[in-house]
C-alpha cells in the first residue's frame, strides 16, 4: 500500500520569503503522479502544481516549483516570493494508476507581514 | 472555467437518518469520486466511480454507504443510518481520465455534514 507523509505539520514564513514543504511517499509502482493541493480556511481543494513520475524535469507554475527525486520518493513544494494569500494548509498528494488520490498530514504555513 | 459543484454546503442531520449529498462533475468529465475530511485530519478516498459502476472503494466505504450516478449529471453519495463518526466534510471530484492517463482530479467546495 502506499502512504504518503508530510514530516512538517507547520511552517512559518515572511512575506517574500522563500518556504520549502517536504513530502515523502512509498510505492512499488513505477508510473504515477504528485500533486499539492492547497486547502485554504474556506475548506476548498485547490490544486497547485502536479508532477508526473515519468518527467525528470520539475514542474514549476509561477512560484511554485517542486524537487522531484524520484530514487529517494521525495516531492518537495517550495513557494517564492510568499504572499499572505498562501497562507493555508497545504496538502501532498500520490496518484496511482487506479485514479485514487492518497493524501498526506498536510502542513500548515503561516504567512508573516 | 468549468466547475464541480456540491449542494448542500452543509448539512446538519440526526444521527440514524439517511442523507445523500449530491454532486455535479464538470461536463465531460468521466471519472467521479468522493473523500472526507474529519475536521483537523487528512483527506481520505472513499471511492471511484465511472461507467456507471464502482472502480475502487476504500474500507471506509462499508454497506451504509452508497453511490448513484441517477440522471446525466448529478453524481450522489448516500449514507443510510448516519453516526456521529460520520460527521465530516464530503468532497466530490471528477477527471476526464484515470490514473497514468492522468488528467487532474477538479474537487468541489465540499459539503459540511453534521451528525447530531
Amino acid at each position: 500500500a502506499q502512504t504518503v507523509t508530510q514530516s512538517q505539520p507547520e511552517m512559518s514564513v515572511q512575506e517574500a520569503e522563500t518556504v520549502t514543504l517536504s513530502c515523502t511517499y512509498d510505492t512499488s509502482e513505477s508510473d504515477y503522479y504528485l500533486f499539492w493541493y492547497k486547502q485554504p480556511p474556506s475548506r476548498q481543494m485547490i490544486l497547485v502544481i502536479r508532477q508526473e513520475a515519468y518527467k525528470q524535469q520539475n514542474a514549476t507554475e509561477n512560484r511554485f516549483s517542486v524537487n522531484f527525486q524520484k530514487a529517494a520518493k521525495s516531492f518537495s513544494l517550495k513557494i517564492s516570493d510568499s504572499q499572505l494569500g498562501d497562507a493555508a494548509m497545504y496538502f501532498c498528494a500520490y496518484q496511482d494508476s487506479w485514479g485514487k488520490l492518497q493524501f498526506g498530514a498536510g502542513t500548515q504555513v503561516v504567512v508573516t507581514p | 472555467e468549468p466547475e464541480v459543484t456540491q449542494t448542500p454546503s452543509h448539512q446538519v442531520t440526526q444521527m440514524g437518518q439517511e442523507v445523500i449529498l449530491r454532486c455535479v462533475p464538470i461536463s465531460n468529465h468521466l471519472y467521479f469520486y468522493w473523500y472526507r475530511q474529519i475536521l483537523g485530519q487528512k483527506v481520505e478516498f472513499l471511492v471511484s466511480f465511472y461507467n456507471n459502476e464502482i472502480s475502487e472503494k476504500s474500507e471506509i466505504f462499508d454497506d451504509q454507504f452508497s453511490v448513484e450516478r441517477p440522471d446525466g449529471s448529478n453524481f450522489t453519495l448516500k449514507i443510510r443510518s448516519t453516526k456521529l463518526e460520520d460527521s465530516a466534510m464530503y468532497f466530490c471530484a471528477s477527471s476526464k481520465g484515470q490514473g497514468a492517463i492522468n488528467q487532474p482530479q477538479h474537487f468541489g467546495d465540499g459539503t459540511r455534514l453534521s451528525i447530531l
